[in-house]
């Protein structure tokens, strides 16, 4: 079965220090994979999707980057964080290809930036 | 762009009682429409989805309703319970056009009191 990680769970950093989240999946091949941002109480915004190595699209101009080094590896990074960089980061990930099913996303990261 | 309109924000039901959210779509090309559950803290997990070749689906005591000339679609929990208190999110996906697009709505909050 596949199953989709997260790291860290959580994380409180100072406004201007780089930031570095991971996320891996397992159990499945040249999977879809996706960034979101959760702010409190809101419903997600899709910041980044890939549909393989070295391939990401940006859905907002924003402060952050992703990067994809392996087939089920995506990282969401910063070089500075600001405050409004606070959130809940969610990965996700589908098979790819047309009419597939449903989005599987992590347990997520809860960023502070203070 | 908000292409998907949930409501309520939140919704406070008694146990045994039915809560009813409901959502509205804009773009007709829409064919997916899946149904999230979020516990605090966690990370979205699929709880029922709808194609719009039927007009109502039953898991359990969740059933989605669909009604495609309205572009509307609604979820029924029957005999809620306590643990049915999380924060569930709407989707709608066109999966013939581009499988990186899903679109949330903002998400409804629900606490069902014992």
């Amino acid at each position: 079965s596949q199953t989709i990680h997260q790291w860290p769970a959580t994380l409180v950093q100072p406004v201007g220090s780089p930031l570095s989240l991971e996320c891996t999946v397992e159990g499945t091949s040249n999977p879809n994979l996706y960034w979101y941002r959760q702010a409190a109480g809101r419903g997600l915004q899709l910041l980044f999707y890939s549909v393989g190595i070295g391939q990401i699209s940006s859905e907002v101009p924003q402060n952050l980057s992703a990067s994809r080094p392996q087939d089920r590896q995506f990282i969401l990074s910063s070089k500075k964080l600001l405050l409004s960089d606070s959130g809940f980061y969610l990965c996700a990930w589908n098979p790819r290809g047309r009419n597939t099913d449903t989005q599987y996303f992590g347990p997520g990261t809860r960023l502070t930036v203070l | 762009q908000q292409q998907v309109k949930q409501s309520p924000q939140s919704l406070i039901v008694q146990k045994g009682g039915i809560s009813i959210i409901n959502c509205a779509y804009e773009n007709t090309a829409f064919d997916y429409f899946p149904w999230y559950q979020q516990f605090p803290g966690k990370g979205p997990a699929l709880l029922i989805a709808i194609r719009p070749d039927v007009s109502e689906k039953k898991e359990g005591r969740f059933t989605i309703s669909f009604n495609k000339s309205a572009k509307q679609f609604s979820l029924h929990i029957m005999d809620s319970q306590p643990g049915d208190s999380a924060t569930y999110f709407c989707a709608a996906w066109d999966l013939g056009y581009n499988n990186n697009d899903m679109r949330f709505g903002a998400g409804t909050r629900l606490t069902v009191k014992p």
